[in-house]
Order: structure tokens, then C-alpha cells, then sequence
């Protein structure tokens, strides 16, 4: 099994402020996925990246993956509480099933 | 389109019992996927199945099956429940197997007694 771990694996910030949230892994990916999961309700795809050093942009959300594609970061600046959720970040070896990470649950305090 | 659904959405059973669980994918989507989710081990894949063949399999015991019917819906089943069985169970469709993106359900929410 391959792991990704992700950290912190709790965070808590006021609405306005900057946060960075990451996904390790050992493991070489050829892609990697970030999902985000409100309560109640299932994981929804937010980005795939595909490239090393690749970097996208969704709105105030940037992603990056590592140049190695062993790792990942999300970026949210001017966090808003509708930001608030469990982030999750999976990876894919060639064509073999999505490996979740962790998670990391964030909540943004109004 | 519609999305994933996902039936009952809430369900409380007693250790020792069995239960079955039953996911509609997405139109089209021929892959489904089920997975758990526990507070403490996070999302876990648990099978996956594509044109009614089972292709990939967690690491999970026996007690936890499934199969795909002709249309693509799927359902799972778990035998002689145990308290550590309860969780978030999500279903997952996809076009095709493997690294595709997962659209999910919401879930069931099973509790074991």
C-alpha cells in the first residue's frame, strides 16, 4: 500500500487569513487528484494534476505538485467559511486504483 | 445528469446481523467503487467493479462482498457485523476503471450495536 500522508491533519484559522495544507508520499505518482468533502455529503474533485512542478489555479485555491510528483500542496488565500471542509488528496500509479490520503480537516472561524 | 445515489442513506444494525447497501451511478458510468470511512483509518477502498466483474479488492475480509449488476448499479454487502464495522460507506462511479475521477454518493451511515 502506498500512503500519502497529509498535514496538519487539523486546522483552524480565522476567515482572511492565508493557510497551506500538504500531501506526502514516497511514491512516484503519475497523477494526483484533490478532492474536498462537506459533512453529509461525499468527496467532490476539486483539481488533477498530472505534470511535475505542474501548478493550477481554482479561484482562490492554488495547487502545485511537486517536481519529483511524490508530493502536493494547496495554497487557499483569503480563506472563507465556505472553504470549510475535510481536503483530500489521492494518487494513481499508471492505471491502478486512487490511493486516498489522509485528509485534513479545516474549519474557518466567520 | 443526475448523480450517485446512494439507498438508505441512515441505517442501524446489531452486531451479528448482515446488511446490504445499494449505489446508482452516474449515466453512462460503468465503474463503481465503494470505499469506507472512519474517523480513525480514513477513506479505505474497499472493491471496485466494472462491466459486472469485480477488478480491484482492499484489503478488507471476506465479510465485506459486492457485485455490479447489467445496468452498473451496485450493491455491497457485510455478514456477521461487527461494532468496528460502523462507518461512512461511500459508493463511487467513473466512466471507466482505474485512476479515473471518482464521483461519490453521500453515503450511508451504518451503526453497529
Amino acid at each position: 500500500t502506498q500512503l500519502l500522508e497529509q498535514s496538519p491533519q487539523f486546522l483552524s484559522i480565522q476567515e482572511g487569513e492565508n493557510l497551506t495544507v500538504y500531501c506526502n508520499s514516497s511514491s512516484v505518482f503519475s497523477s494526483l487528484q484533490w478532492y474536498r468533502q462537506e459533512p453529509g455529503e461525499g468527496p467532490v474533485l476539486l483539481v488533477t494534476v498530472v505534470t511535475g512542478g505542474e501548478v493550477k489555479k481554482l479561484k482562490r485555491l492554488t495547487f502545485q505538485f511537486g517536481d519529483a510528483r511524490k508530493d502536493s500542496s494547496l495554497h487557499i488565500t483569503a480563506a472563507q467559511p465556505g472553504d470549510t471542509g475535510l481536503y483530500l488528496c489521492a494518487g494513481a500509479h499508471g492505471n491502478e486504483k486512487l490511493t486516498f490520503g489522509t485528509g485534513t480537516r479545516l474549519t474557518i472561524i466567520p | 445528469k443526475a448523480g450517485v445515489t446512494q439507498t438508505p442513506r441512515y441505517l442501524i444494525k446489531t452486531r451479528g446481523q448482515q446488511v446490504t447497501l445499494s449505489c446508482s451511478p452516474i449515466s453512462g458510468h460503468r465503474s463503481v467503487s465503494w470505499y469506507q470511512q472512519t474517523p480513525g483509518q480514513g477513506l479505505q477502498f474497499l472493491f471496485e467493479y466494472f462491466s459486472e466483474t469485480q477488478r480491484n479488492k482492499g484489503n478488507f475480509p471476506g465479510r465485506f462482498s459486492g457485485r455490479q449488476f447489467s445496468n452498473s448499479r451496485s450493491e455491497m454487502n457485510v455478514s456477521t457485523l461487527e461494532l468496528g464495522d460502523s462507518a461512512l460507506y461511500l459508493c463511487a462511479s467513473s466512466l471507466y476503471a482505474g485512476k479515473e475521477t471518482q464521483y461519490f454518493g453521500p453515503g450511508t451511515r451504518l451503526l453497529v450495536l
